[in-house]
């Protein structure tokens, strides 16, 4: 089974400035994806980065990056600059590439508050 | 516009009323599922269908029915609501093709039992 792990629930930044939200996970598989997604006060799920596990370079999304450390199974997000759009839960989700996403494995989410 | 459509978004019901929530996407995907989100919980997945009159159970099946008639749509069905099913529901659909990893997410149907 798949497990996917967010220690931190809730964190606050100033705006401007930089954090990184932590997300580890557990699993056997040698194929997945992780992803991060963004759910603001409307509650749209709104997929803000991907990562493939075979792919050492980490993934970046303008002011969003990843640190994906495959050998200690773990996945943090930094976000640069930040804005008070930025304000939201965010979870972090495993994929089995096996499955698609149609079995997404969801972390308890951090509450992230950009303070003006 | 390509979407997930969820009906209705906000449910206020009785112990035992059987309901059902609508789920239906226009980009011909394969794979639909559903998920409640709970605080401190997260996302968990209840059902998800791989094709039409292809169900199974996801973390959290137990309380709930899910039927997929047709490919566009995929309810999901509490035939006695309790009140440990308040909750925030998501549907989402996805293509299984190689490379297409994204799931496109409803807007959420939350759900009060009392």
């Amino acid at each position: 089974a798949q497990t996917v792990t967010q220690s931190q629930p809730e964190m606050s930044v100033q705006e401007a400035e930089t954090v990184t939200l932590s997300c580890t996970y557990d699993t056997s598989e040698n194929n997945y994806y992780l992803f991060w997604y963004k759910q603001p006060p409307s509650r749209q799920m709104i997929l803000v980065i991907r990562q493939e596990a075979y792919k050492q370079q980490n993934a970046t999304e303008n002011r969003f990056s990843v640190n994906f450390q495959k050998a200690a199974k773990s996945f943090s997000l930094k976000i640069s600059d930040s804005q008070l759009g930025d304000t939201a839960m965010y979870f972090c989700a495993f994929m089995k590439q096996t499955t698609g996403a149609n079995n997404l494995f969801f972390g308890t989410g951090t509450r992230l508050t950009v303070i003006p | 516009e390509a979407q997930v459509t969820q009906n209705p978004r906000y449910l206020i019901t009785v112990t035992g009323k059987k309901l059902t929530v609508t789920c239906s996407q226009n980009m011909n995907h394969e794979y639909m599922s559903w998920y409640r989100q709970d605080p401190g919980l997260g996302l968990r997945q209840i059902y998800y269908s791989m094709n039409v009159e292809v169900t199974d159970k996801g973390d959290v099946p137990e309380g709930y029915k899910v039927s997929r008639k047709e490919k566009r749509n995929f309810p999901l069905i509490l035939e006695s609501p309790s009140p440990n099913q308040t909750s925030l529901y998501f549907c989402a659909s996805s293509s299984p093709r190689k490379g297409k990893t994204e799931a496109f997410f409803g807007q959420g149907t939350r759900l009060t039992v009392v």
